[in-house]
């Protein structure tokens, strides 16, 4: 079956550093990938997403990059702030499994002033 | 406005009191599905649905039933609550699976 595994958090940086989140993925044919973002108290925003390899999501300074060869959509900032502290999950989707999202267990980040 | 809209935010109600979570999308999307989020589990699929009469188990389906009579609709129905469904629940909608869903704010349920 299909999975998502993420590295465990959580993340500690210091504004400005830069940032990679780990994921992997497991899947029976040819998944759309995805990046959620959950904000303290709030629901899942799709973040940035990839439907097939080579391609690349990006948003609001947040990128990933979706690899066959390795499996991976690797999420990455190049200089977080404060108010990217969240939990972020990784995730896929495929036809063959009615589109349902298969979500890694999430990533806690909190950047420091 | 897009959006999915789930009601009620919150919710306490007692072990064995039949419960309905409302999920109404806006969107003209035609999958839905339902999640839980639990600390240390992430977010696991109960059911989802990819057209008005179509519905399939997720990962957690046992004490959950869903409908989709209507496009717009997608409740989720506990018949007998344990304390073990406390949990958050979100609903979410999509156009085309492979796009990406759209999520709502949430219902937080305790089961006592």
């Amino acid at each position: 079956g299909n999975s998502v595994t993420q590295m465990e958090g959580p993340v500690t940086l210091s504004e400005e550093a830069f940032l990679t989140i780990n994921c992997t993925y497991t899947a029976t044919g040819y998944p759309s990938l995805f990046w959620y973002v959950q904000y303290p108290g709030e629901g899942l925003q799709l973040l940035l997403k990839a439907t097939k390899a080579d391609d690349k999501g990006s948003n609001k300074g947040f990128e990933a990059t979706y690899r066959k060869e390795t499996t991976s959509f690797h999420l990455e900032k190049g200089s977080v702030q404060v108010s990217d502290s969240a939990v972020y999950f990784c995730a896929l989707s495929e036809k063959n499994s009615g589109y349902a999202l298969n979500f890694g267990k999430g990533t806690s980040l909190l950047v420091t002033p | 406005e897009a959006q999915v809209t789930q009601n009620p935010r919150y919710l306490i109600t007692v072990t064995g009191k039949k419960l309905t979570v409302t999920c109404s999308q806006n969107m003209n999307h035609e999958y839905m599905s339902w999640y839980r989020q639990d600390p240390g589990l992430g977010l696991r699929q109960i059911y989802y649905s990819m057209n008005v009469e179509v519905t399939d188990k997720g990962d957690v389906p046992e004490g959950y039933k869903v409908s989709r009579k209507e496009k717009r609709n997608f409740p989720l129905i506990l018949e007998s609550p344990s304390p073990n469904q406390t949990s958050l629940y979100f609903c979410a909608s999509s156009f085309l699976g492979s796009y990406g869903y759209t999520f709502g704010s949430g219902t937080r349920l305790t089961v006592v």
